[in-house]
């Protein structure tokens, strides 16, 4: 069945930095843009990244824009976060979407925790 | 930026009928999808483009949108049905995705 599982959560310090993964299966991940959404401890859902299926477009969030990368690998159907110079306020669990007709999202994954602290 | 404003909260009785607003500027003009969001567990989308439902989402749920204003309505409302509702958009005037505020649906 189509399934997204993400990887590479956990504790990091400000300024820090930190890959996360996400894993999909059970459809072409090369014919599909897909997106990174996040959602802090208690508040609502925050879209963050965006990259077209071949990943020659990528957009971001304002609120990451230069310190976030999103990238995909087609020949292993995985998708990446690199995030770089985090702040308290990026503390979330941060979710994969796969892209539906480029307005919405139609399966997630179950989501990682990121915790930025000191 | 475009803004998406969502009640905080709606109750309803089992069996009733809820309703969930969505506002936005013109947001008549755009595709407007809602997620359903149970505690702990990731979004699951029940409605896109509007009005249209995925496979395995339940009859009960539609939506509409006109105006400054999309609605998703669910109809005879179960225990099940409790959960968080968010709206979002995709605003072309900035590539980027926006959610509403979320709404906390109550079943009495």
């Amino acid at each position: 069945q189509v399934q997204l599982v993400e990887s590479g959560g956990g504790v990091v310090q400000p300024g820090g930095s930190l890959r996360l993964s996400c894993a999909a299966s059970g459809f072409t991940f090369s014919s599909y843009g897909m997106h990174w959404v996040r959602q802090a401890p208690g508040k609502g859902l925050e879209w963050v990244a965006f990259i077209r299926y071949d990943g020659s477009n990528k957009y971001y969030a304002d609120s990451v824009k230069g310190r976030f990368t999103i990238s995909r690998d087609n020949s292993k159907n995985t998708l990446y976060l690199q995030m770089n110079s985090l702040r308290a306020e990026d503390t979330a669990v941060y979710y994969c979407a796969k892209d539906h007709r480029a307005t919405a999202f139609d399966i997630w994954g179950q989501g990682t925790m990121v915790t930025v602290s000191s | 930026s475009y803004v998406l404003t969502q009640p905080p909260s709606v109750s309803v009785a089992p069996g009733q009928t809820a309703r969930i607003t969505c506002g936005g500027n013109n947001i008549g003009s755009k595709s407007v999808h809602w997620y359903q969001q149970k505690p702990g567990q990731a979004p699951v989308l029940v409605v896109y483009d509007d009005s249209d439902r995925p496979s395995g989402i339940p009859e009960r749920f539609s939506g509409s949108n006109s105006g400054n204003t999309a609605t998703l309505t669910i109809s005879r409302v179960e225990a099940g049905d409790e959960a968080d509702y968010y709206c979002q958009v995709w605003d072309s005037s900035s590539d980027h995705y926006v959610f509403g505020t979320g709404t906390k649906v109550t079943v009495l």
